[in-house]
């Protein structure tokens, strides 16, 4: 296992295009996130899966955003209608179910240009 | 009020120096789990050590050490002996019971330079 892989690494975009991105987590997590990280900050909280279903989503995560996680494999991030505020580092984790001390392993993420 | 703080926002240490990276944090739960990541400029999170709020002891991590002072809710991560390769932002991280442990809470950031 090669560990998180998020693909497309860059995404330029025209705002109010749609983009689309994929996490394919570590094989035997069943706990998968996405964060969005702007420039000079730390990552932000956006979602997360167990398995297939999804547990909890932050107030960042607008109606124009969607994930889903068919068959509690791989994962994707849909934004809709791009805006330039949309523009960021989208970082995807997983991990397994635990406690306090569960390490969260993170992908390379995907930079989100809207031009 | 910010769950994790980090009042540095840039670091300079020459190599070979120890450096400490500094990380205050809010919670009322009692129990609670503390993290250090490194991103170079690749953008990978890079995990580095874990202190839980009930570990007696310090974690330490090869040359990365957690100087974990509880009543003061501080976790300063401690690099040892500074190499090159270790130029990168840090970030400390929260985990809480809230949601079953499953999200981390980050701060904004300490960028480190290593010089020679």
């Amino acid at each position: 296992d090669t560990g998180v892989s998020q693909n497309p690494r860059h995404k330029i975009t025209k705002r109010g295009q749609n983009v689309t991105f994929r996490c394919d987590p570590i094989s035997e997590h069943n706990r998968l996130y996405w964060y969005r990280q702007t420039l000079g900050q730390g990552p932000e909280f956006l979602t997360y899966f167990q398995n297939e279903a999804q547990l909890e989503k932050s107030r960042l995560l607008s109606d124009r955003f969607s994930a889903e996680r068919p068959k509690g494999s791989f994962s994707t991030l849909e934004i809709q209608r791009t805006e330039q505020g949309d523009s960021a580092m989208y970082l995807c984790a997983s991990s397994l179910q635990g406690g306090p001390n569960t390490e969260a392993f993170f992908g390379q993420g995907t930079r989100l240009t809207v031009v | 009020a910010q769950k994790i703080t980090q009042t540095q926002p840039g670091m300079f240490v020459q190599e070979k120096e120890a450096v400490t990276l500094d990380c205050t944090y809010d919670t009322s739960d009692p129990s609670y789990g503390l993290f250090w990541y490194k991103q170079p400029s690749s953008g990978e999170m890079i995990f580095l050590i874990y202190q839980g709020s009930y570990d007696q002891q310090n974690a330490t991590e090869g040359r990365y050490s957690l100087n974990f002072q509880k009543a003061r809710k501080s976790a300063n991560l401690v690099i040892s002996a500074s190499q090159l390769g270790d130029s990168a932002m840090y970030f400390c991280a929260m985990r809480e019971p809230q949601s079953g442990y499953s999200t981390l809470t980050f701060g904004k950031g300490t960028m480190l330079l290593v010089s020679p």
